[in-house]
C-alpha cells in the first residue's frame, strides 16, 4: 500500500513551459486535492475532485488546469509557466468529505520556474 | 473556520513528553480539532483529532478543555525523528468544498 505518490518529484521549467505533474492514491479515497505550500504561507488549495470526473476550483486556481479521469489518479496541468507558480506542490486524498474526514499527504513536487 | 493560535517554536528533550498547546477560542460547536505534522520536505502527516472528548492512539493524545477553546496535542516519549512542524486545525465541512487550513504551525526541536 503505497498511500499517496507524486510525479515528479522535482522539476525546472523556463517561463512559458507547460507540464503536469501526477497523483496517484491506493487506497480507493473518493476526494483528492492539489495544494501549493510558498513559504509563509501555509498550503493553499488549487483544485480539488469529489470523484472520478469531476472537479473543482480551490482558493487559487488561475494558471493551473486538473483532470480526474480516473480513481485512483489527479493531475495537475501548468498551461504556461510563471515565476509566480515556483513552489512545493502536494497532492492529497480523503475517503469523504464528512467531518471526520482525514486527509492523506503525497511527498510533494518541487517547482522551480526560471 | 476557527483561527488558531499556536507557539513558533518549542524545544524538548528526547524521551520526555512534548505537550504543544493550541488555542482556539472561537471554535463553534460542529468544529473538529485536527492536528497534522510537517517533517522537513515531506507532506503534512496526519496525527489525531477530536471534537470534545480526549483522544489517544498510537501517535499521540490530545487533550481538549471543556469549553473547548483550547487544546494540546502530547507526543508521549519524544524521539528525534518527532522533529517537525505541528499544526492546529479547527474545521468544519463546508457545503461548497473542504480545504485543510495551515497556519504557520509550531517548530518542534527534540533536543539528543
Amino acid at each position: 500500500n503505497a498511500g499517496v505518490t507524486q510525479t515528479p518529484k522535482f522539476r525546472v521549467l523556463k517561463t512559458g513551459q507547460s507540464m503536469t505533474l501526477l497523483c496517484a492514491q491506493d487506497m480507493n479515497h473518493e476526494y483528492m486535492y492539489w495544494y501549493r505550500q510558498d513559504p509563509g504561507m501555509g498550503l493553499r488549495l488549487i483544485h480539488y475532485s469529489v470523484g472520478e470526473g469531476t472537479t473543482a476550483k480551490g482558493e487559487v486556481p488561475d494558471g493551473y488546469n486538473v483532470s480526474r479521469l480516473k480513481k485512483q489518479n489527479f493531475l495537475l496541468g501548468l498551461e504556461s509557466a510563471a515565476p509566480s507558480q515556483t513552489s512545493v506542490y502536494f497532492c492529497a486524498s480523503s475517503y469523504a468529505r464528512g467531518l471526520q474526514e482525514t486527509q492523506y499527504f503525497g511527498p510533494g513536487t518541487r517547482l522551480l520556474v526560471l | 473556520d476557527a483561527k488558531t493560535t499556536q507557539p513558533p517554536s518549542m524545544d524538548c528533550a528526547e524521551g520526555r513528553a512534548a505537550n504543544l498547546p493550541c488555542n482556539h477560542s472561537t471554535i463553534s460547536g460542529n468544529e473538529y480539532v485536527y492536528w497534522y505534522r510537517q517533517i522537513h520536505s515531506q507532506g503534512p502527516q496526519y496525527i489525531i483529532h477530536g471534537l470534545k472528548n480526549n483522544e489517544t492512539n498510537e501517535m499521540a493524545s490530545l487533550i481538549i478543555t471543556e469549553d473547548r477553546k483550547s487544546s494540546t496535542l502530547i507526543l508521549p516519549h519524544a524521539t528525534l525523528r518527532d522533529t517537525a512542524v505541528y499544526y492546529c486545525i479547527v474545521r468544519v465541512a463546508k457545503t461548497s468544498y473542504d480545504k485543510v487550513i495551515f497556519g504557520p504551525g509550531t517548530s518542534l526541536s527534540v533536543i539528543p
